[in-house]
């Protein structure tokens, strides 16, 4: 079967360093992606992974280690409109769709 | 606004009704999902088109539920004889071709059935 986890809430001060952790069980795996949903809007894409190793866009970093089965999202200088879930998705095989974890809700406190 | 849009925004049904949900993707996008997402989870997937091919409906949860996308852009979902367990936001997502990787959302359709 397919399986992902991350943890469900974290807590970081502004202008932290705060780093996500995504592990996957899957057959097949074609990427990882994170996206970010704040309450009450649609998700909006982050990263895509496919090969391990970092991929850096700005504040936000997303690692992957395929022989893990382990990802993490790392976000720098955190600012309070960070606070948000990530999710975690995978993609398996050739099929188009996404499995999602539940998504980590984080909060950035002053 | 060139971005994903969904019909309605919120949909109050009586359990039994039968509802419509809109999805306008992105123009030109040939990629379309449909994803159900409940209060505090991550989404589900529904089903996938590509042009106005079905490819995959493995997440439907049961024949109640038909989506189609007859010309190739526009979408709905149906969902027939509605239930309290469908109850959840309703999320449409397109993207630009068949192996693009980035899908762009619609704020969604919240239905609540009571």
């Amino acid at each position: 079967g397919q399986n992902i986890d991350q943890p469900t809430e974290m807590t970081a001060t502004e202008g932290a360093i705060v780093q996500i952790n995504c592990t996957y069980q899957t057959s097949g795996f074609n990427g990882l992606f994170w996206y970010q949903q704040h309450a009450g809007e649609a998700p909006t894409f982050l990263s895509y992974n496919v090969l391990d190793g970092l991929e850096e866009k700005g504040r936000f970093s997303s690692f992957l280690s395929r022989s893990k089965g382990y990802s993490y999202l790392l976000l720098k200088e955190l600012q309070m409109k960070d606070s948000a879930s990530y999710l975690c998705a995978v993609r398996a095989g050739n099929n188009r769709k996404l499995i999602w974890g539940l998504g980590t809700s984080l909060a950035v406190n002053p | 606004g060139a971005g994903v849009s969904q019909s309605p925004r919120y949909k109050v049904a009586k359990r039994g009704q039968d509802v419509a949900l809109r999805c306008d993707p992105i123009s030109g996008h040939v990629s379309l999902f449909w994803y159900q997402q409940a209060l505090g989870q991550g989404p589900e997937f529904l089903t996938y088109f590509q042009n106005e091919a079905q490819l995959d409906k493995s997440g439907l949860p049961s024949d109640r539920f038909f989506a189609e996308r007859p010309e190739g852009s526009v979408s709905t979902l149906k969902i027939q004889r509605t239930q309290q367990e469908d109850s959840a936001v309703y999320l449409c997502a397109s993207s630009l071709g068949r192996g693009d990787n980035e899908q762009f959302f619609g704020p969604g359709t919240r239905l609540t059935v009571l």
